[in-house]
């Protein structure tokens, strides 16, 4: 079973520039989840999808960062404009659906702002 | 303050030596998930926990959860240099039973 794709895994940008991130998750599962985790910190969800529906962004930055599932399958996540603080690893997960149960990881995104 | 604590921070170790790491919840649990994280790496589901008193075994690792206690260990036997890397706890602490929060995690090294 092909575990969660997630692209690109090393991305630097200059400040006030955008950047998408890419995942693809596990064939079936409903549920996706955005997290970031800065250096030294555990995972932040940002936000999280029931197939194509988001079930909740609340820690989710809305004037810079955006998030879209179509189609209920692949994700992206954007950031428009980038600041410092924004450098973080960017993981995506997915689950068969809400109810619980576990999170199965991507590698994850690096991001460095400069 | 921080909803999950882990303690140690970073853990140091022999080969062949037992070990024990902590996370303490600020707030009633209703399952706690534990994960393993290789730097530059996406998380390992290691084990899951959702009833007070329950204990879970993988090879050699060992996890309990104390809902009294708001607290789950993780506990390694005879500790290989496979086992390094970084630990987390994560908790749904808000009874949604699908938003995680995780701590900070904990750094074990294993010299051979």
């Amino acid at each position: 079973e092909a575990g969660v794709a997630q692209s690109p895994r090393y991305k630097i940008i200059e400040k006030r520039q955008s950047v998408a991130f890419w995942c693809n998750p596990i064939s079936g599962h409903a549920t996706l989840y955005w997290y970031q985790q800065i250096l030294g910190q555990g995972p932040k969800l940002l936000i999280q999808f029931q197939n194509n529906g988001v079930v909740d962004d609340s820690q989710l930055p809305k004037d810079r960062f955006s998030a879209e599932r179509l189609k209920g399958v692949d994700s992206t996540l954007k950031i428009q404009p980038a600041k410092l603080e924004d450098s973080a690893v960017y993981l995506c997960a997915s689950s068969l659906d809400a109810a619980g149960g576990e999170q199965y990881f991507g590698p994850g995104t690096r991001l460095t702002v400069t | 303050s921080q909803e999950l604590e882990q303690s140690p921070q970073s853990l140091i170790v022999q080969e062949g030596k037992n070990l024990t790491i902590n996370c303490t919840s600020s707030k009633t649990l209703y399952g706690l998930y534990w994960y393993k994280q290789k730097y530059g790496e996406g998380l390992i589901f290691l084990m899951m926990l959702q009833k007070g008193g329950e204990e879970k075994s993988h090879e050699k690792i060992t996890a309990k959860l104390d809902e009294k206690k708001q607290q789950s260990s993780l506990h390694i036997t005879a500790s290989q240099p496979s086992h390094a890397g970084i630990y987390l706890c994560g908790a749904d602490i808000g009874g949604s039973n699908y938003k995680l929060t995780f701590g900070k995690g904990t750094l074990l090294t294993v010299n051979p």
